[in-house]
């Protein structure tokens, strides 16, 4: 199982630009989410996702959008990037039952200029 | 709304010593409680975790942690600290959304 995967590691925007970030897992988990690491701030919520084709704004969401068409995969699109943006976006997963257990991966760092 | 307070933003041990690191978690119900861990550059990696029963939980690389409900804590300890603990470390907690809400992590150094 290659657990949770995203691309790309490093991304350097333009303001104004748009991108998605990509997130993926192999293990068949029915949540996913993604979060922002500001220093100082810990991590925050973004959006989340219950299952393919529902999808529900968490503590951050302004200025991302987010789609599941797939159980596998949940990306995070940027469609007018901002300095503000800048981060390091991190997605999770984890079952929808059971001990609330989120895996990680291991980060996008987003610079906007 | 549920909350989480580190009130320690940096701690410094030299290792061999002994560390604790202070975590407060504010919800009305028996919260899920977790610690995490972040090197450098890395992605988060679970510690231990806490959902009922026993309140010490023994976690990975020797951390254990400790529910006390009385004072809202979750406190992670470990009796003796390697050079390789050194590292980010976040305190977090979900309700029944499933959604976790972190504090704002405690930075460790460790001194050789």
């Amino acid at each position: 199982n290659a657990g949770v995967t995203q691309t790309p590691k490093f991304q350097v925007l333009k303001t104004g630009q748009s991108m998605t970030l990509q997130c993926a897992q192999d293990m068949n988990h029915e949540y996913m989410s993604w979060y922002r690491q500001d220093p100082g701030m810990g991590l925050r919520l973004i959006h989340y996702s219950v299952g393919a084709g529902i999808t529900d704004q968490g503590e951050v969401p302004n200025g991302y959008n987010v789609s599941r068409s797939t159980t596998e995969d949940f990306p995070l699109r940027l469609l007018s990037a901002a300095p503000s943006q800048t981060s390091v976006y991190f997605c999770a997963s984890s079952y929808q039952r059971g001990g609330h257990e989120q895996f990680f991966g291991p980060g996008t760092r987003l610079t906007v200029l | 709304a549920q909350s989480v307070t580190q009130p320690d933003i940096h701690i410094t041990v030299s290792e061999g010593a002994s560390l604790e690191l202070r975590c407060n978690y504010s919800y009305g119900a028996t919260p899920y409680l977790f610690w995490y861990v972040q090197s450098p550059g890395q992605g988060l990696q679970l510690l231990l975790k806490y959902f009922s029963g026993d309140t010490l939980v023994q976690g990975i690389k020797g951390f254990e942690a400790e529910f006390k409900r009385s004072q809202s804590s979750f406190n992670l300890r470990k009796p003796s600290v390697h050079w390789s603990d050194a590292a980010e470390y976040f305190c977090a907690t979900s309700g029944s959304a499933r959604q976790l809400t972190f504090g704002s992590g405690t930075q460790l150094t460790v001194l050789p």
